[in-house]
């Protein structure tokens, strides 16, 4: 089965900085990849994704790059702010059906600084 | 996106008792999964729930002790049998809704188990 991993555990930043969380995943067969960001006590929110067919996703301060040939993929936060404040996760899915059966990984805990 | 309900919210139970969590979506989606998210953890994928016929569980989770139904298109239950304080987590019901495949969480239901 898939399994993705996903660095830092951590990652403390000061406001208006940049925050890049890098994840790698197993199956070469994955083609879709979301990250979600879970605020406390809160579900998960999806937040930007990105399929096999495009390189890079850009949405206002956040992006997402994706290598297929080395099977990595990473979430870039620019001008961070406190609010950006959460535990973000990575994940990776090869279609099941009609919809997407995700592998997440473990999780980064971003906290941005005053 | 999808409106995805979840109850009951939160609940304690004692050990050796059921409890079943109720998922109701609020339009007709394509799957529903039930995941765990033990606290500090990332999220596991218990089960496929598949409308009309036995839920489709991942390894290291049997249908005996997480019994799953989904009568129709919008609605699942997630029954979390025989408990221990092992099953003291957030159980999160989720969605994809439409061709992109993208997946919707409820807002979880908190169990601790005494």
């Amino acid at each position: 089965g898939e399994n993705v991993e996903q660095h830092p555990s951590t990652l403390s930043v000061q406001e208006g900085d940049s925050a890049v969380i890098k994840c790698t995943y197993s199956d070469s067969a994955s083609n879709y990849f979301p990250w979600y960001k879970q605020e406390l006590g809160k579900r998960p929110q999806l937040i930007i994704d990105i399929r096999s067919n495009v390189g890079e996703k850009k949405d206002q301060r956040i992006a997402v790059t994706l290598n297929k040939t080395a099977k990595h993929f990473s979430l870039h936060i620019t001008e961070t702010q406190p609010e950006d404040s959460a535990v973000y996760f990575c994940a990776a899915s090869t279609r099941a059906g009609g919809g997407n059966k995700l592998t997440f990984g473990t999780g980064t805990q971003l906290k941005v600084e005053l | 996106s999808a409106v995805i309900s979840q109850k009951p919210s939160r609940d304690i139970c004692q050990r050796g008792t059921s409890l079943t969590i109720q998922c109701q979506v609020d339009s007709q989606v394509t799957m529903m999964f039930w995941y765990r998210q033990q606290p500090g953890q990332s999220l596991t994928l218990i089960a496929t729930a598949n409308q009309g016929s036995e839920a489709t569980y991942e390894s290291g989770f049997v249908i005996d002790k997480f019994p799953i139904s989904r009568p129709n298109l919008t609605f699942s239950t997630l029954t979390v049998s025989n408990m221990s304080p092992e099953d003291s987590s957030i159980y999160l019901c989720s969605a994809t809704t439409g061709p992109t495949g993208e997946l919707f969480f409820g807002e979880g239901s908190r169990l601790t188990v005494l």
